[in-house]
């Protein structure tokens, strides 16, 4: 009864390839996010879709390309990949944004090797 | 702009001790702040959070303050076990959007 759950959980591939990395959750909530853990373990938001609505977008590349088919999955399409986009790549989700309860809940992580 | 500062990067305490964990913040216009626990390789588990009206919450031998005015807040474990090493972190929400920003984390290291 995982909560927020993505798969892959790692990924190795090479440079120029197409990846994507999906995420799941059961919590009813309506908020969804990508956080991305860099070499040094900082964590920084890229997405958020509320309700299927992109409502951040960080300055990421455009190679990076979210897609939410409905509110409990957002997926993550990365294109032309490249070595700095190795990273641990986290999903998160919350019941509602702008509430001061609200709590967020991260997935496991996948973590990307690009080589 | 929101910067969480997170110091020291690592602790090592013997088993036994009371410890606090500390986390700084800019901006004090925060929604809540939440303390998550990172264990290598594995997710983010949440362990408390504090609203912006609250001062403090407590979860078994956890607690969590919060002080906006001075920009601080501390996570305090009492009677620290090797199972409690881990890397921990905060994160403050400070917008409608609910996005959170991070510091970088105290690596604790509890030795039995």
């Amino acid at each position: 009864d995982t909560a927020v759950s993505q798969t892959p959980k790692y990924l190795v591939t090479q440079m120029g390839n197409d990846k994507s990395i999906k995420c799941e959750q059961n919590l009813g909530h309506d908020t969804m996010y990508w956080y991305k853990q860099d070499s040094k373990k900082f964590l920084k938001i890229m997405f958020s879709y509320n309700n299927k609505e992109l409502i951040i977008n960080e300055t990421v590349p455009n190679r990076f390309s979210p897609k939410s088919p409905d509110k409990a999955h957002l997926n993550l399409h990365i294109n032309s990949l490249e070595l700095g986009d190795s990273a641990v790549y986290f999903c998160a989700s919350s019941r509602k944004t702008g509430a001061l309860n609200t709590e967020a809940f991260f997935g496991q992580g996948t973590r990307l090797t690009v080589v | 702009k929101q910067e969480v500062t997170q110091i020291p990067a690592a602790l090592s305490v013997p088993e036994g001790e009371n410890l606090v964990l500390n986390c700084s913040f800019t901006d004090s216009a925060i929604y809540n702040l939440q303390w998550f626990r990172q264990d290598p390789g594995k997710g983010l588990t949440s362990l408390l959070l504090i609203q912006s009206s609250q001062r403090e919450q407590t979860s078994g031998r956890l607690n969590a303050s919060l002080d906006k005015s001075s920009g601080r807040s501390t996570l305090y474990i009492a009677a620290s076990q090797p199972g409690d090493s881990a890397t921990y972190l905060c994160a403050l929400n400070t917008g409608a959007n609910s996005k959170l920003t991070f510091g970088k984390g105290i690596t604790l290291s509890v030795r039995p």
